[in-house]
């Protein structure tokens, strides 16, 4: 889940496990969400994207499902490996002008994978 | 296709000094998006630039300025740096009709001192 301050969620699951990671976004009027990957003095890797008007995705490996009634996001990934090992953010992007270029971004959740 | 390249990759600056930060897009992607992260505020939302113009800016003091040039390169500078604003300065830029969201690049770590 979110949390707003220092302290990032953190999900910890062995090889192969499937892993969850859920984002609670603040915006109704977001109608474009994406789920970014960022490793260790990198910048964020684009994972998967969703518009509004679409309640599942799938790529490869990971899936995202959207919930607009309660404004909620998560990502699933399959067969989790060390590879995946990061942290993951959602980001919202709200409709309309005053809207180009600014994602906002939730606070991040940290994934653990143990071989 | 290149990535988005960010210079420099590290900086260190003294206070009330002023920096500035390079970013070049990928090609044919025009609009080029500035975020400062740091472990307290997460990923912040600077400015946005598409075609020469600032479209959209955030919540951030006047000290934080950018521009773009006619080849989509943007910059942008920090003046009478504080110690708070160490942090990595991301930016992304997005195709017109790119469907893929937001490339960003590896940023640039900039410490006050």
């Amino acid at each position: 889940g979110e949390s707003v301050g220092l302290h990032l969620p953190t999900l910890s699951v062995q090889e192969g496990d499937n892993s969850i990671i859920n984002c609670a976004y603040s915006n109704s009027a977001s109608d474009y969400f994406i789920w970014y990957k960022q490793e260790s003095g990198k910048g964020p890797q684009f994972i998967i994207d969703i518009r509004s008007n679409m309640d599942k995705r799938q790529g490869q490996r990971v899936t995202v499902l959207l919930n607009k009634t309660v404004k909620h996001l998560s990502l699933q990934i399959a067969a989790t490996q060390p590879g995946d090992s990061a942290v993951y953010f959602c980001a919202e992007n709200p409709a309309g002008g005053t809207s180009y270029g600014k994602l906002t971004f939730g606070q991040g959740t940290i994934l653990t994978v143990h071989p | 296709k290149a990535g988005v390249t960010q210079t420099p990759r590290y900086l260190i600056k003294t206070r009330g000094q002023q920096v500035t930060l390079s970013c070049s897009p990928i090609s044919g992607h025009r609009s080029v998006s500035w975020y400062q992260q740091t472990p307290g505020q997460g990923l912040q939302f600077l400015f946005e630039y598409f075609s020469e113009t600032q479209r959209n800016k955030g919540n951030f003091p006047g000290r934080f300025s950018g521009r773009q040039f006619s080849n989509s390169r943007s910059e942008m500078n920090v003046s009478t740096l504080e110690l708070g604003d160490s942090a990595l300065y991301l930016c992304a830029t997005k195709g017109t009709v790119d469907n893929y969201g937001y490339t960003f690049g590896s940023g640039t770590r900039l410490t006050v001192v």
